[in-house]
């Protein structure tokens, strides 16, 4: 595609509920990160995928927090039983290689109510 | 102590000012980034650079590696040009990027 591109843009949920976010990278990117962007906490590294491997989770703040990545392509982010410290807009990034220039998505804004 | 720090946290100009945003960082780096946000919209990425200086139209970002400092420059500022920026490194095999807290610049008209 054009660009990186996130779904939805925006979601609300009620805490205790499931959610999934979605990233479709530059074709041809194979490097993916999630990043969360979140007030009083700037932004802050999540999880990297090279291809369909997910080498570097260190950022996930827990385990009910996951993410996997299709075909070299997609990927999905997937929160667990929210809890209202998850809300943030939630940033997928991509490039070429992991030493190249980082393309953004829009993010997708999470409220948890 | 964060890892990337960046000053000003708020920067306001008139528009036509030269503006400076400087980062300043405490790890080994691959890469350092400038990255610009707009309100409600996604991150844009100005620079990456690992050593010297680049320029992009008004836009000139330097690093100094022996003393782990880069500055961001505008020439002739507009007010379009407000936005945050945001100072980040690349590091580790990922490369994945640490951010700075940004610099909201507002340009007045």
């Amino acid at each position: 595609g054009a660009g990186v591109s996130q779904s939805p843009s925006n979601k609300v949920t009620e805490k205790g509920k499931d959610v999934e976010l979605r990233c479709d990278p530059i074709s041809g990117h194979t490097a993916l990160y999630w990043y969360r962007q979140s007030l009083g906490q700037g932004l802050e590294f999540l999880i990297y995928f090279q291809g369909n491997s997910a080498p570097d989770k260190s950022g996930l703040p827990s385990d009910r927090f996951s993410a996997e990545r299709t075909g070299g392509s997609v990927s999905t982010l997937t929160i667990q039983r929210t809890q209202q410290e998850d809300s943030a807009v939630y940033l997928c990034a991509s490039s070429f290689g992991t030493n190249t220039e980082a393309f953004f998505g829009q993010g997708t804004r999470l409220t948890v109510v | 102590k964060n890892e990337v720090e960046q000053s000003p946290q708020n920067l306001t100009a008139q528009e036509g000012e030269f503006i400076t945003i400087n980062c300043s960082y405490s790890v080994g780096i691959s890469a350092l980034h400038w990255l610009q946000q707009h309100p409600g919209g996604g991150i844009v990425s100005l620079f990456m650079l690992s050593s010297g200086k680049k320029k992009h139209g008004r836009l000139i970002a330097t690093i100094n590696i022996q003393e782990k400092h880069s500055s961001l420059h505008i020439t002739a500022s507009h007010p379009r040009d407000s936005a945050v920026y945001i100072c980040a490194v690349s590091k580790g095999s990922a490369r994945q990027l640490t951010f700075g807290s940004g610099t909201q610049l507002t340009v007045l008209p």
